[in-house]
């Protein structure tokens, strides 16, 4: 078990431009999420996978947003022209997809992001 | 919707003081709760949970009764360390129906001094 793993662990872009984001889950875990977190602020959800199925999507994810989840492993979360307002900690998490009783969410490291 | 709200900080204690962080939840089904810790520099790391009413949680000398009549999840702990310095989430999950995504509070940034 070497924990999720978030890559880059930071990104700075001017506005304007893409960026792509990675995630790579603890293995076997079905479920994969991904969460904004800005300066003072709690982690938000943006968007959730079962498998390779998107499942969930919040309002918060606009449609400059994409997140896939290709084979049901690995996870790319992409910003189309960003902007200055997207700047944030971008993380990721993953779970067994068990009941709740024991379901837990792992996070990873985060990625920041700085929007210029 | 979902909502969490926790007690604003900063909190600021000396080593082996008595720490109690306030969370209390809104939520339409029947959640499990969850305390998440941040340390400086690492990512968010379960403390403990609890899952149906009148659990407790525990871990690390921290505790979290999980009470349905006061909608509430405070974090205790009897004596704090210099090593307990961190942010502080307490979050919800209201299960199935809401395809276990977590709702986070805003967080309490705990500074413990020797």
């Amino acid at each position: 078990d070497t924990g999720v793993s978030q890559n880059p662990r930071h990104k700075i872009t001017k506005r304007g431009q893409n960026v792509t984001f990675r995630c790579d889950p603890i293995s076997e875990h079905n479920r994969l999420y991904w969460y904004r977190q800005t300066l003072g602020q709690g982690p938000e959800f943006l968007t959730y996978f079962q498998n390779e199925a998107q499942l969930e999507k919040s309002r918060l994810l606009s449609d400059r947003f994409s997140a896939e989840r290709p084979k049901g492993s690995f996870s790319t979360l992409e910003i189309q022209r960003t902007e200055q307002g997207d700047s944030a900690m971008y993380l990721c998490a993953s779970s067994l997809g068990q009941v709740a009783s024991t379901d837990t969410q792992y996070f990873g490291p985060g990625t920041r992001l700085t929007v210029l | 919707g979902d909502s969490v709200t926790q007690m604003e900080g900063p909190v600021t204690l000396s080593e082996e003081a008595f720490l109690t962080i306030n969370c209390t939840y809104t939520a339409t089904g029947y959640p499990s709760l969850f305390w998440y810790v941040q340390y400086p520099g690492e990512g968010l790391q379960l403390l403990l949970k609890a899952t149906k009413a009148d659990d407790k949680g525990s871990n690390k000398g921290f505790e979290a009764t999980y009470r349905k009549e006061t909608t509430s999840f405070h974090l205790e702990k009897g004596s704090v360390q210099v090593s307990d310095s961190a942010v502080y989430f307490c979050a919800l999950s209201d299960g199935e129906g809401s395809n276990y995504k977590l709702t986070f509070g805003k967080g309490t940034l705990l500074t413990v001094n020797p």
